[in-house]
Protein backbone atom coordinates (compact mmCIF):
# COMPACT_ATOMS: atom_id res chain seq x y z
CA UNK A 1 0.00 0.00 0.00
CA UNK A 2 1.01 3.83 -0.79
CA UNK A 3 0.05 4.91 2.56
CA UNK A 4 -1.66 7.96 3.49
CA UNK A 5 -1.40 10.17 0.04
CA UNK A 6 -1.77 14.18 0.44
CA UNK A 7 -1.07 17.05 -1.95
CA UNK A 8 0.15 19.27 -2.57
CA UNK A 9 3.60 19.07 -0.69
CA UNK A 10 4.01 22.87 -0.59
CA UNK A 11 2.12 25.58 -1.24
CA UNK A 12 2.99 29.01 -0.89
CA UNK A 13 0.22 31.55 -1.03
CA UNK A 14 -0.83 35.25 -0.40
CA UNK A 15 -3.08 36.31 2.33
CA UNK A 16 -6.75 35.87 1.26
CA UNK A 17 -6.55 33.38 -1.35
CA UNK A 18 -8.32 30.07 -0.74
CA UNK A 19 -6.26 26.64 -0.69
CA UNK A 20 -7.26 23.64 -0.82
CA UNK A 21 -4.86 20.67 1.09
CA UNK A 22 -5.99 17.26 0.09
CA UNK A 23 -5.64 13.44 1.39
CA UNK A 24 -6.69 10.09 0.13
CA UNK A 25 -6.25 7.79 3.10
CA UNK A 26 -4.88 4.39 3.50
CA UNK A 27 -7.85 1.77 1.35
CA UNK A 28 -9.69 0.04 3.96
CA UNK A 29 -9.68 2.57 6.95
CA UNK A 30 -12.57 4.24 8.22
CA UNK A 31 -10.91 7.46 10.49
CA UNK A 32 -9.43 10.56 8.82
CA UNK A 33 -7.82 12.69 10.66
CA UNK A 34 -6.42 16.29 9.98
CA UNK A 35 -3.93 17.87 12.16
CA UNK A 36 -1.79 20.69 11.66
CA UNK A 37 1.87 21.19 13.21
CA UNK A 38 3.42 24.95 13.97
CA UNK A 39 6.41 25.48 16.21
CA UNK A 40 4.32 27.10 18.80
CA UNK A 41 1.39 25.13 19.76
CA UNK A 42 2.74 21.62 18.68
CA UNK A 43 0.69 18.88 16.66
CA UNK A 44 -2.96 19.75 16.67
CA UNK A 45 -6.26 17.52 15.69
CA UNK A 46 -8.34 19.51 13.95
CA UNK A 47 -11.12 17.07 12.58
CA UNK A 48 -11.72 13.92 12.27
CA UNK A 49 -14.03 11.68 10.24
CA UNK A 50 -15.32 8.50 10.96
CA UNK A 51 -16.88 6.24 7.76
CA UNK A 52 -16.32 10.23 5.90
CA UNK A 53 -18.89 11.84 8.10
CA UNK A 54 -17.17 14.25 10.35
CA UNK A 55 -17.56 13.36 14.05
CA UNK A 56 -15.12 15.82 16.06
CA UNK A 57 -14.86 19.53 14.33
CA UNK A 58 -13.80 20.92 18.17
CA UNK A 59 -10.52 21.80 16.84
CA UNK A 60 -11.20 23.79 13.42
CA UNK A 61 -9.70 27.12 14.34
CA UNK A 62 -12.17 29.41 12.66
CA UNK A 63 -15.26 29.20 10.47
CA UNK A 64 -12.83 30.02 7.97
CA UNK A 65 -11.51 26.65 7.93
CA UNK A 66 -13.67 23.61 6.47
CA UNK A 67 -13.17 19.71 5.61
CA UNK A 68 -15.01 17.68 3.72
CA UNK A 69 -15.05 13.84 2.97
CA UNK A 70 -17.20 12.94 -0.28
CA UNK A 71 -15.86 9.27 -0.09
CA UNK A 72 -13.62 7.00 1.57
CA UNK A 73 -10.76 7.82 -0.69
CA UNK A 74 -10.40 11.41 -0.72
CA UNK A 75 -10.84 14.45 1.70
CA UNK A 76 -9.77 18.13 1.63
CA UNK A 77 -9.23 20.45 3.70
CA UNK A 78 -9.88 24.13 3.06
CA UNK A 79 -8.92 27.44 4.37
CA UNK A 80 -11.02 30.47 2.94
CA UNK A 81 -9.19 33.12 2.95
CA UNK A 82 -6.07 32.21 4.30
CA UNK A 83 -4.21 34.25 6.47
CA UNK A 84 -0.54 34.42 7.60
CA UNK A 85 -0.55 33.11 10.90
CA UNK A 86 -2.79 29.73 9.08
CA UNK A 87 1.27 29.09 8.10
CA UNK A 88 1.82 25.10 9.46
CA UNK A 89 2.62 21.63 8.46
CA UNK A 90 -0.45 20.09 8.21
CA UNK A 91 -0.98 16.40 8.28
CA UNK A 92 -3.82 13.80 7.42
CA UNK A 93 -3.73 10.54 8.93
CA UNK A 94 -6.21 7.50 8.78
CA UNK A 95 -6.80 4.36 10.99
CA UNK A 96 -8.87 1.15 11.19
CA UNK A 97 -12.04 0.67 13.53
CA UNK A 98 -10.20 -0.65 16.81
CA UNK A 99 -6.79 -0.20 15.65
CA UNK A 100 -4.04 1.06 17.96
CA UNK A 101 -2.46 3.37 15.55
CA UNK A 102 -3.06 6.34 12.88
CA UNK A 103 -0.50 6.35 9.44
CA UNK A 104 0.06 9.86 9.09
CA UNK A 105 0.71 10.99 5.46
CA UNK A 106 4.08 12.97 4.72
CA UNK A 107 2.49 16.56 5.33
CA UNK A 108 1.82 19.87 3.63
CA UNK A 109 3.87 22.82 4.03
CA UNK A 110 1.45 26.17 3.62
CA UNK A 111 3.13 29.02 4.27
CA UNK A 112 0.83 32.66 3.30
CA UNK A 113 2.42 35.33 3.07
CA UNK B 1 -7.00 13.31 28.34
CA UNK B 2 -4.36 12.73 30.71
CA UNK B 3 -2.01 15.49 30.70
CA UNK B 4 1.46 13.74 29.76
CA UNK B 5 5.26 15.23 31.20
CA UNK B 6 8.33 14.09 29.51
CA UNK B 7 11.71 15.52 29.14
CA UNK B 8 12.54 18.38 26.40
CA UNK B 9 15.64 16.64 24.86
CA UNK B 10 17.84 13.90 25.69
CA UNK B 11 21.67 12.75 24.06
CA UNK B 12 23.01 9.71 23.49
CA UNK B 13 25.70 8.00 21.33
CA UNK B 14 25.32 5.37 18.77
CA UNK B 15 24.95 1.76 20.53
CA UNK B 16 23.54 3.10 23.64
CA UNK B 17 20.39 2.27 25.02
CA UNK B 18 17.98 5.35 25.67
CA UNK B 19 15.34 5.41 28.20
CA UNK B 20 12.94 8.01 27.95
CA UNK B 21 10.22 8.50 30.28
CA UNK B 22 6.89 10.29 30.93
CA UNK B 23 5.09 11.22 33.33
CA UNK B 24 0.82 10.84 33.35
CA UNK B 25 -0.26 11.02 36.95
CA UNK B 26 -4.13 11.55 35.91
CA UNK B 27 -4.17 8.94 33.47
CA UNK B 28 -7.89 6.78 33.74
CA UNK B 29 -8.59 3.59 33.77
CA UNK B 30 -9.54 3.31 30.34
CA UNK B 31 -6.16 5.16 28.97
CA UNK B 32 -3.86 3.78 27.24
CA UNK B 33 -0.05 4.82 26.31
CA UNK B 34 1.37 5.45 23.54
CA UNK B 35 4.61 6.38 21.96
CA UNK B 36 5.14 8.12 18.22
CA UNK B 37 8.39 9.00 16.63
CA UNK B 38 8.75 12.06 14.28
CA UNK B 39 11.63 12.86 11.70
CA UNK B 40 11.96 15.96 10.31
CA UNK B 41 9.72 16.87 7.89
CA UNK B 42 7.61 13.62 8.06
CA UNK B 43 4.56 12.71 9.76
CA UNK B 44 4.59 10.92 13.35
CA UNK B 45 4.96 7.26 13.38
CA UNK B 46 3.67 4.22 15.79
CA UNK B 47 6.28 3.12 17.76
CA UNK B 48 4.51 0.76 20.92
CA UNK B 49 1.62 1.03 23.00
CA UNK B 50 0.71 -1.16 25.58
CA UNK B 51 -2.09 -0.74 28.83
CA UNK B 52 0.10 -2.24 31.69
CA UNK B 53 3.38 -3.92 32.54
CA UNK B 54 6.24 -4.90 29.50
CA UNK B 55 5.58 -4.79 25.58
CA UNK B 56 8.44 -5.31 23.39
CA UNK B 57 8.31 -5.30 19.84
CA UNK B 58 11.49 -5.02 16.82
CA UNK B 59 11.26 -1.47 17.17
CA UNK B 60 10.94 -0.83 21.28
CA UNK B 61 10.11 -1.50 24.89
CA UNK B 62 7.24 -0.10 26.69
CA UNK B 63 7.80 -0.33 30.54
CA UNK B 64 4.75 0.72 32.49
CA UNK B 65 4.71 0.24 36.47
CA UNK B 66 1.96 -1.09 38.88
CA UNK B 67 0.36 2.01 39.11
CA UNK B 68 0.63 3.77 35.63
CA UNK B 69 1.34 7.14 36.92
CA UNK B 70 4.51 6.94 34.80
CA UNK B 71 5.82 5.10 31.62
CA UNK B 72 9.20 4.40 29.83
CA UNK B 73 10.15 3.98 26.54
CA UNK B 74 13.36 1.87 25.54
CA UNK B 75 15.75 2.00 22.81
CA UNK B 76 18.14 -0.75 22.66
CA UNK B 77 21.47 0.34 20.69
CA UNK B 78 20.06 3.36 19.12
CA UNK B 79 21.99 4.50 15.79
CA UNK B 80 22.18 8.40 14.21
CA UNK B 81 18.84 7.52 12.46
CA UNK B 82 16.89 7.30 16.00
CA UNK B 83 17.46 11.06 16.07
CA UNK B 84 13.80 12.27 16.28
CA UNK B 85 11.05 13.94 18.24
CA UNK B 86 9.49 11.36 20.51
CA UNK B 87 6.12 11.63 21.93
CA UNK B 88 4.08 10.12 24.53
CA UNK B 89 0.03 9.78 24.21
CA UNK B 90 -2.10 8.76 26.46
CA UNK B 91 -5.88 8.07 25.96
CA UNK B 92 -8.69 5.99 25.82
CA UNK B 93 -9.31 3.61 22.99
CA UNK B 94 -13.00 2.31 23.79
CA UNK B 95 -14.57 4.83 21.40
CA UNK B 96 -13.23 2.97 18.61
CA UNK B 97 -9.62 4.72 17.88
CA UNK B 98 -7.39 6.67 20.16
CA UNK B 99 -7.56 10.56 20.69
CA UNK B 100 -4.27 11.88 20.26
CA UNK B 101 -3.39 14.80 21.99
CA UNK B 102 0.63 15.42 21.45
CA UNK B 103 2.75 17.70 23.70
CA UNK B 104 5.98 18.94 23.50
CA UNK B 105 7.58 15.43 22.79
CA UNK B 106 11.18 14.72 23.16
CA UNK B 107 13.53 15.80 21.46
CA UNK B 108 16.44 12.71 20.89
CA UNK B 109 20.29 13.48 19.67
CA UNK B 110 21.90 10.74 19.09
CA UNK B 111 25.47 11.50 18.18
CA UNK B 112 28.33 9.03 16.84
Amino acid sequence: DAGVIQSPRHEVTEMGQEVTLRCKPISGHDYLFWYRQTMMRGLELLIYFNNNVPIDDSGMPEDRFSAKMPNASFSTLKIQPSEPRDSAVYFCASSIQGAETQYFGPGTRLLVL
Amino acid sequence: LAKTTQPISMDSYEGQEVNITCSHNNIATNDYITWYQQFPSQGPRFIIQGYKTKVTNEVASLFIPADRKSSTLSLPRVSLSDTAVYYCLVGERNTGFQKLVFGTGTRLLVSP
